[in-house]
């Protein structure tokens, strides 16, 4: 089943920061987060492989509750580099294949 | 590192012909490619799993017959939509992962389909 993303979109001044869920009814493995632009494929932006696990990237962050099957991801002061559609991909124990969230839009006005 | 290619980017055919896509890993071996199709606005649907030297393994609701998959090497894998019809066009993307599948997939720039 499809992952729960949430908000479905989301509009911000640039140095806002914003909160990204996904939530999975199943117990999961991992979860992958990307973002993508207008007409261009996603890009990889973490995985998460243990509960409670929390990665950064410069000023993107995230964290996995295992128990709670949700993940969610941090953006700390927006930049304007920073639109896009995010995606939730999540992986469950054994299988080789992500299901995607409906993704987030994400605008960062100046 | 990490580079995955998908070519063409770009391809218009007339119905009923059938239109090849490749994808490729330029910088590491990848065991496995995922090929997914994307519609405006919407979500990445799965289309099947290709494992290296294996058949396809195809999600439900997605014809195996008209959707051939090959992946013969480590670096490529190939798409051919068979006798395509305007409901196929789309923005088709593959991704390569290492390790089966178990780790981060990456994804090609993708390839845009119309279907006259």
């Amino acid at each position: 089943q499809q992952p729960v993303q949430s908000p479905q979109a989301v509009i911000l001044r640039e140095g806002e920061d914003a909160v990204i869920n996904c939530s999975s009814s199943k117990a999961l493995y991992s979860v992958h987060w990307y973002r993508q632009k207008h007409g261009e494929a996603p890009v990889f932006l973490m995985i998460l492989l243990k509960g409670g696990e929390q990665k950064g990237h410069e000023k993107i962050s995230a964290s996995f509750n295992e128990k709670k099957q949700q993940s969610s991801l941090y953006l700390t002061a927006s930049q304007l580099s920073y639109s896009g559609t995010y995606f939730c991909g999540t992986g469950t124990q054994g299988a080789q294949k992500l299901v995607f969230g409906q993704g987030t839009r994400l605008t960062i006005n100046p | 590192g990490a580079v995955v290619s998908q070519h063409p980017s770009w391809v218009i055919c007339k119905s009923g012909t059938s239109v090849k896509i490749e994808c490729r890993s330029l910088d590491f071996q990848a065991t496995t490619m995922f090929w997914y199709r994307q519609f405006p606005k919407q979500s990445l649907m799965l289309m099947a799993t290709s494992n290296e030297g294996s058949k396809a393994t195809y999600e439900q609701g997605v014809e195996k017959d008209k959707f051939l998959i090959n992946h013969a090497s480590l670096t490529l894998s190939t798409l051919t939509v068979t006798s395509a019809h305007p409901e196929d066009s789309s923005f088709y993307i593959c991704s390569a992962s290492l390790n089966r599948g178990y780790e981060t997939q990456y994804f090609g720039p993708g390839t845009r389909l119309l279907v006259l």
